[in-house]
């Protein structure tokens, strides 16, 4: 069955600057991978995706995301984080057959 | 506007009370999807729907039920087996040619 890990729990960073939230994937074929934001009380909204293709997708609001294979990452960036990006992100997984898997979350704070 | 609702926001209930979590969708999706968040620990997949009528039991099934009647409709059902309710729910569902996930609001469920 596929897994996903997201090794950073909390990220801050200050307004302004870089970001990379890190994904990493465990799946016998190439998956389907998926980015989401959530903010708090709120559903998840969809970023951006990746089937196949380029292996470097644009999502909304500015955010990208590559497609690692041999390293089995998909790593979401942006280029400078504004306050309002501040919320947390779920990096996911599919199948096929619509079984999808989240992983546990990176929350991402933007320091003023 | 096509989306997912959840009713209510917020929910309270005694321990030892079922409840029943409301989810509606007018996107036409055949796959709806039940998660529960819970701090740190990402989403987890309760129960998933493929078609009307038929349902599967996700990671953590024990302690609630689904029904599919209606392929608008898939509501979920936390009963008293369930050893630790409080949470917060996730309904979506899935376009099937994208494998785009839609997420309705949540439901916060605080069980005493």
């Amino acid at each position: 069955a596929q897994s996903v890990t997201q090794p950073d729990i909390h990220i801050t960073v200050s307004e302004g600057a870089s970001l990379e939230l890190r994904c990493n994937y465990s799946y016998g074929a190439t998956p389907y991978l998926f980015w989401y934001v959530q903010s708090p009380g709120q559903g998840l909204q969809l970023l951006l995706k990746y089937f196949s293709g380029d292996t470097l997708v644009q999502g909304i609001k500015g955010f990208e995301a590559e497609f690692k294979r041999s390293q089995s990452s998909f790593n979401l960036r942006k280029p400078s984080v504004h306050w309002s990006d501040a919320a947390e992100y779920f990096c996911a997984v599919g199948a096929g057959n619509n079984d999808m898997r989240f992983g546990a979350g990176t929350r991402l704070t933007v320091k003023p | 506007d096509g989306g997912i609702t959840q009713s209510p926001k917020y929910l309270f209930r005694k321990e030892g009370q079922n409840v029943t979590l409301s989810c509606e969708q007018n996107l036409n999706h055949d796959a709806m999807y039940w998660y529960r968040q819970d701090p740190g620990q990402g989403l987890r997949l309760i129960y998933y729907s493929q078609i009307v009528n038929d349902f599967q039991k996700g990671d953590i099934a024990e302690g609630y039920s689904v029904s599919r009647e209606k392929k608008e409709s898939f509501p979920l059902t936390v009963t008293s087996a369930q050893k630790n309710p409080t949470a917060f729910y996730l309904c979506a569902s899935i376009d099937q040619w994208s494998y785009e996930q839609y997420f309705g609001p949540g439901t916060r469920l605080t069980v005493t």
